[in-house]
């Protein structure tokens, strides 16, 4: 399968621990995505990657979170610290460069439980 | 700022008969439109886009969508629905400048009945 991949598919966590959640794009897709999904609502932008560089951070990405893209291969989202109110599912999309198409393909996401 | 509504929260249909999930945008400069489906327990699926061009786009498993820039709109269509339709369906925007980030609706529960 050469879509996108998540790993892991579900963790559940303790209030105050740190998450690390990994996406592997689509080869050679330049640009990375990462999303927020709680239910009941569409996706909510989190971070853009173009390559190795973070272009773009929302403010949903409070100082608890971090990602990383290094050599702008595969991408890292870490939470420290979490709460409850980061239970939801992560989805990570990747997309070609511009000149060749606009859309971004997904993950099929990490569900995050926070007890 | 760009946004979508999706006025609409669950479309129930019976299958064989045609299916209007809605859509309208907000968006500053001009709008680059997509449709996703989602499926329980799997990721998003890129259903068709409206880029430029023609107002009529198709896209995959026979599903189609209009581009009205007057009404601002963007609504999901299939002739004639079939069960396996039956899923999560979002609109999503972005302006093609600065920010590359989709806004996504708040989706649209499809219930098609045999």
């Amino acid at each position: 399968d050469t879509g996108v991949s998540q790993d892991p598919r579900h963790k559940i966590t303790k209030r105050g621990q740190n998450v690390t959640f990994r996406c592997d794009p689509i080869s050679e897709h330049n640009r990375l995505y990462w999303y927020r999904q709680t239910l009941g609502q569409g996706p909510e932008f989190l971070t853009y990657f173009q390559n190795e560089a973070q272009l773009e951070k929302s403010r949903l990405l409070s100082d608890r979170f971090s990602a990383e893209r290094p050599k702008g291969s595969f991408s890292t989202l870490e939470i420290q610290r979490t709460e409850q109110g980061d239970s939801a599912m992560y989805l990570c999309a990747s997309s070609p460069p511009r000149d060749r198409g606009y859309e971004q393909y997904f993950g099929p996401g990490t569900r995050l439980t926070v007890t | 700022a760009q946004s979508v509504a999706q006025p609409e929260d669950q479309v129930n249909v019976a299958e064989g008969n045609p299916l209007t999930v809605k859509c309208t945008y907000s968006v500053s400069g001009n709008p680059y439109l997509f449709w996703y489906v989602q499926y329980p327990n799997r990721g998003l699926q890129f259903l068709l886009k409206y880029i430029t061009g023609d107002n009529l786009v198709k896209g995959s498993y026979g599903f189609e969508a209009e581009f009205n820039k007057s009404q601002t709109s963007f609504h999901l269509k299939k002739p004639s629905a079939l069960v396996s339709d039956s899923a999560l369906y979002f609109c999503a925007v972005n302006n093609g400048n600065s920010g590359y980030a989709l806004n996504f609706g708040k989706g649209t529960s499809l219930l098609v009945t045999p």
